[in-house]
């Protein structure tokens, strides 16, 4: 079973800054079968990149995702406070379809 | 505009049993497969379930944590997917989301169930005596 490890666990930043969230495999991910999903409080969760790089619909080109093998990233540009959440990333190209713990972005 | 409504969940006794509900629109309900994710309080996601679409067989997949007590299906004619729960526990108190998975090509040009594309809002299970 494939474990997902995100760091860092909270990440401290300032709107119009730029963020960088880590998630590392334990084995490496086939095909880059790789999700990132946002989290409000309160909300549920929303599908933000898929297949490691891919944005979802309707998602602002302020956030990307890149990675390949274990090592996988999601960036934000230009933070908005709407972007202040916590963050999750997924595999789902095999069973069980892990999360990893998340990171929490924080306003500074 | 796709649409999933979770509800059935409610406060249960250790060892009771417990049916969840989520009533989907706005999508063809046959064309995707279904899984459930829970959050318990103060925690992070957690997998628990999914079930292929009829094209793909129906066939269900769990996460060892519920394996042999909890149960996925779906009705196709409502367009709604269930999750039978049994023998609760107390760890299994958690908000129980419901959500769409998409079949998508890859790069590899497989044709694959992908991430969770759409999301209820989730319904409360609480297993307290």
């Amino acid at each position: 079973e494939i474990v997902l490890t995100q760091s860092p666990g909270t990440l401290s930043l300032s709107p119009g800054e730029r963020a960088t969230l880590s998630c590392r495999a334990s084995q490496r991910v086939g095909s880059s079968y790789l999700a990132w999903y946002q989290q409000r409080p309160g909300q549920a969760p929303r599908l933000l990149i898929y297949g490691a790089s891919s944005r979802a619909t309707g998602i602002p080109d302020r956030f990307s995702g890149r990675g390949f093998g274990t090592d996988f990233t999601l960036s934000i540009n230009r933070l908005a406070p709407e972007d202040f959440a916590v963050y999750y990333c997924q595999l789902y190209g095999s069973f069980p379809r892990t999360f990893g713990q998340g990171t929490k972005l924080e306003i500074k | 505009e796709v649409q999933l409504v979770e509800s059935g969940g409610d406060l249960v006794q250790p060892g009771l049993s417990l049916r969840l509900s989520c009533i989907t629109s706005g999508f063809t309900f046959g064309d995707y497969a279904m899984s459930w994710v829970r959050q318990a309080p103060g925690k992070g996601l957690e997998w628990v379930a999914f079930i292929r679409s009829e094209a793909y067989g129906v066939t269900p997949d769990y996460a060892a944590s519920v394996k042999g007590r909890f149960t996925i299906s779906r009705d196709d004619s409502q367009s709604i997917a269930y999750l039978q729960m049994n023998s609760l526990k107390t760890e299994d108190t958690a908000v129980y989301y419901c959500s769409r998975v998409s079949y998508y090509y890859d790069s590899s040009g497989y044709y694959i169930p992908g991430p969770n594309d759409y999301w209820g809002q989730g319904t409360l299970v609480t297993v307290s005596s």
